[in-house]
């Protein structure tokens, strides 16, 4: 156990919805990053935060958006969402946010969008 | 721009044999380097990483790799093979100074009894 938690497991729903996973990252752990991985794309960085600032964005959609909150737990957005997101999508969290921290990552959100 | 390549996307060992899975990258500059296993229905959990230190790393469960700058690599190795280690293997590399890394598309590690 990684002390991430992942909100929901699995996540069933329709092109053209919108859905939010949530993460609550280790206690003490100030970043959070969100990943995609899928069969076509392989794992994918989509966007980091520290301490509730943006600080690193990788290839995410414009139909994605995240945040942090203040008590740090971090919420992905997916809107007018399509087949091809269908993917599961992981969060990792670690203590500074550096280029060599250590990232423990949650068990996923596996989304199916039909 | 850097990227990662893994050569072969499964590689199958028996119990006891030495495990290499083989990871090239493409970097102007030394990056840092990373290797995480992923057990099925879990996350990815980092195994060892190179950082400008000792160029060989050891790792957890026994793996170890080596930075060779001169072949741009950064193979992970094991002595002995367990079936435990059945699982799928990434490398990723991230520029010094950077906050993004890239993955390598993995390699699934086959054990045989």
């Amino acid at each position: 156990d990684s002390g991430v938690t992942q909100t929901p497991k699995h996540l069933i729903t329709a092109t053209g919805q919108r859905v939010t996973l949530r993460c609550s990252p280790r206690s003490g752990d100030l970043s959070v990053y969100w990943y995609q991985q899928s069969l076509d794309q392989g794992l994918q960085f989509l966007i980091q935060y520290y301490n509730g600032e943006e600080r690193a964005k990788g290839n995410i959609l414009e139909r994605f958006s995240a945040q942090q909150f203040p008590d740090l737990h971090s919420e992905l957005n997916l809107s007018s969402l399509e087949l091809g997101d269908s993917a599961l999508y992981f969060c990792a969290s670690s203590l500074a946010g550096t280029s060599v921290d250590e990232q423990f990552f949650g068990p996923g959100t596996r989304l199916t969008v039909l | 721009a850097q990227s990662v390549t893994q050569l072969g996307s499964h590689v199958s060992v028996s119990e006891g044999a030495l495990v290499l899975l083989r990871c090239n990258y493409s970097s102007s500059v030394p990056p840092y380097l990373f290797w995480y296993v992923q057990y099925p229905n879990q996350g990815l959990q980092l195994l060892l990483k190179y950082t400008s230190a000792a160029t060989l790393v050891k790792g957890i469960n026994g793996f170890e790799a080596e930075f060779k700058k001169s072949e741009t690599s950064f193979h992970l190795t094991k002595p002995s093979a367990h079936m435990s280690d059945a699982a799928e293997y990434f490398c990723a590399v991230r520029r010094r100074g950077s906050y993004i890394p890239t993955f390598g598309r993995g390699t699934s590690l086959i054990v045989h009894p």
